[in-house]
């Protein structure tokens, strides 16, 4: 089975720009998580969404959104880009968002550059 | 909010044990403790959960503490593919991960 899938690999955008982030869950995964991953530090939460729904979100400002599918593919979007942007940004997909115990499997992320 | 403690890094010889500690002193009732690894560009891996009790999977070994306020992650024998930034993460009821900064475990063969 193919696991979760991100696109794109690779994205330079300048300040002030607008990007989207697409990840595709493993097959039967309802939910999905985004992290942004800073280079040196660990992962920071940003949303958790399941069944469409919106079920977490972390200390990230409103220039963040997202939304899940019905097919359970995920974008993030990312409105007046800074600097401070640039980042790692993973994607992640569990069967369930609840049971507390489920793993999650990342994807190999998306590097985003803003210069 | 930092809710779990790693060192920095740690070495270990090839084909020995690796003991990894965390420690998580505001943890709640309801908090599972999960670790990860992260190799060089690659997402994060999943390698063990739990809650109360010990345990043992494929690849490793979890003992919790009793008070739960803190975890060792034990990797039993060292390979060099087991070279990578490991993490000790709470999950709330809310479902989010909070990873910390890792600890970078290096195998010296």
């Amino acid at each position: 089975d193919a696991g979760v899938t991100q696109s794109p690999t690779h994205l330079i955008k300048t300040r002030g720009q607008h990007v989207t982030l697409r990840c595709s869950p493993i097959s039967g995964h309802k939910s999905v998580s985004w992290y942004q991953q800073v280079l040196g530090q660990g992962p920071q939460f940003i949303f958790q969404y399941y069944e469409k729904e919106e079920r977490g979100r972390g200390n990230f400002p409103d220039r963040f959104s997202a939304r899940q599918f019905p097919n359970y593919s995920s974008e993030l979007n990312v409105n007046a880009l800074l600097l401070g942007d640039s980042a790692l940004y993973l994607c992640a997909s569990s069967r369930t968002s609840g049971g507390f115990s489920y793993e999650q499997y990342f994807g190999p992320g998306t590097r985003l550059t803003v210069t | 909010d930092a809710k779990t403690t790693q060192p920095n890094s740690m070495e270990s010889n090839e084909e020995e044990p690796v003991h990894l500690p965390c420690n998580h002193s505001t943890i709640s009732g309801t908090d599972y403790i999960h670790w990860y690894r992260q190799l060089p560009s690659q997402g994060p891996e999943y390698v063990i959960h739990g809650l109360t009790s010990n345990v043992n999977n494929r690849m490793a070994s979890l003992a919790i503490a009793e008070d739960r306020k803190s975890s060792t992650l034990i990797l039993h024998r060292a390979t060099l593919r087991d070279a990578a930034v490991y993490y000790c993460i709470l999950r709330d009821p809310g479902n989010q991960f909070y990873f910390g900064t890792g600890t970078s475990l290096t195998v010296i063969p």
